[in-house]
């Protein structure tokens, strides 16, 4: 199953740009990368999805880069709300299951 | 907007008991899933069911079972609650249309604590 790497914390000033990075090194073809995010206490939210082109809308860009290896999720105006765990995934490729791993704790800054 | 909906954001159950947490999605979704959450071990499936009636073992269905009599409401339930099944709760729903890679949508979880 393919696994992903985030880094365990990023900070990012309030207005600035938000760019969380993961590394997706063993994704095979035909498996998509999804971002979610999750506020202290509730479920996770839903971001954007992708499989080989960027893809962008109302909340965020998600690049993926061309071997498919790594990709970024850029929240363009970060706010204090963003602050919040992310989470990269990839679903098992012809199944429903989710690996969730331990994500990125984002800290927006006044 | 997808809304899925649980009913109980928190709960508090003695050993032994039966527990019953109810899941319902206004999306006309396909598929439902039962997740639980722990500190240390992310998101861990339970159950999932593409289709009323229809289920399947996630990761860890060992002490639950489920049940999706209609559409819109999967349940899950704890035959006989355990200490070690106190947990965050999260249930999900995705739609079935296409290949498999609709996202799923969450609802906002159950605590439970088991006494």
């Amino acid at each position: 199953d393919a696994k992903t790497t985030q880094p365990p914390s990023m900070d990012c000033a309030e207005g600035r740009a938000a760019n969380l990075p993961c590394n997706h090194s063993t994704i095979s073809g035909n498996e998509y990368v999804y971002w979610y995010r999750q506020i202290h206490s509730q479920g996770p939210q839903y971001i954007i999805h992708g499989l080989k082109n960027n893809e962008t809308n109302e909340m965020a860009s998600l690049i993926i880069t061309e071997d498919r290896k790594s990709s970024t999720l850029i929240l363009p105006h970060a706010t204090l709300r963003d602050t919040a765990v992310y989470y990269c995934i990839v679903r098992v490729a012809g199944t429903y299951k989710y690996i969730f791993g331990t994500g990125t704790r984002l800290k927006v800054l006044a | 907007d997808v809304k899925v909906t649980q009913s109980s954001r928190y709960l508090v159950k003695r050993t032994g008991e039966k527990v019953f947490l109810e899941c319902v999605q206004d999306m006309d979704h396909e598929n439902m899933f039962w997740y639980r959450q722990d500190p240390g071990l992310g998101l861990r499936l339970i159950y999932f069911s593409y289709d009323v009636k229809m289920k399947e073992k996630g990761d860890i269905p060992e002490g639950y079972s489920v049940s999706r009599e209609k559409k819109e409401r999967f349940s899950l339930i704890l035959e006989s609650a355990s200490t070690n099944q106190t947990s965050m709760y999260l249930c999900a729903s995705s739609s079935g249309q296409g290949a498999r890679n609709q996202p799923q949508h969450f609802g906002d979880g159950t605590r439970l604590s088991i006494l």
